[in-house]
């Protein structure tokens, strides 16, 4: 399996335009989760879905945000408009019960200007 | 959540083993002893995990004391690939949310 993919890599978006991060889990998965990542606040978690279905939004930060999965292989994760504070690094992880393990994609670097 | 402790730093020499500690004083019985890592540029990567008994495993072992107020993560011979932010975290229950620390930054010299 080629592991979770993640699309685009890098990102540099002016502030005030949307940006839109995707991912596509281990096929068979039934839990996928997103995470943000910064030098200031480390790995937070946003959000995270079962069998697509969003579970727990609290860690998205503010309407800005927004995540969807329309079907078991993708997911999306939005953020219009950007602002510069946005910067970091997104991961998705996904996982299959009854596993413990979550594996992580290689990231998406946003840098917002 | 359950927090955990870790020392921001450890050092080690290439091909020695390496013990990292953690605590978790408030953890409860039900919640889970995870440890990840992220090497440089990377998304973090599962080790190990228990409940209350030691595992092994082909990446490292794991040594929970036996009031599972903490924890240790050892890699028996360290290599230059191993250096990497550890993350010691609790989950709760074996559905929870992973919560992650700051972790412990390894070095490793040759």
């Amino acid at each position: 399996d080629a592991g979770v993919i993640q699309s685009p890599r890098h990102e540099v978006t002016e502030m005030g335009q949307e940006v839109t991060l995707r991912c596509k889990p281990i096929s068979g998965h039934d839990y996928l989760f997103w995470y943000r990542q910064t030098m200031m606040r480390g790995l937070e978690l946003l959000i995270y879905f079962n069998n697509n279905v969003p579970i727990d939004d609290s860690g998205m930060p503010e309407d800005r945000f927004s995540a969807k999965m329309p079907n078991a292989s993708f997911s999306t994760l939005k953020i219009q408009p950007s602002e510069p504070r946005d910067s970091a690094v997104y991961f998705c992880a996904s996982r299959k019960l009854p596993s413990y393990e979550q594996y992580f994609g290689p990231g998406t670097r946003l840098t917002v200007t | 959540d359950a927090k955990t402790t870790q020392p921001n730093s450890m050092e080690s020499n290439e091909e020695e083993p390496v013990h990292l500690p953690c605590n978790h004083s408030t953890i409860s019985g039900t919640d889970y002893i995870h440890w990840y890592r992220q090497l440089p540029s990377q998304g973090p990567e599962y080790v190990i995990h228990g409940l209350t008994s030691n595992v092994n495993n082909r990446m490292a072992s794991l040594a929970i004391a036996e009031d599972r107020k903490s924890s240790t993560l050892i890699l028996h011979r360290a290599t230059l690939r191993d250096a990497a932010v550890y993350y010691c975290i609790l989950q709760q229950g074996s559905q929870g949310n992973l919560i992650f620390g700051k972790g412990t930054k390894l070095s490793v010299k040759p």
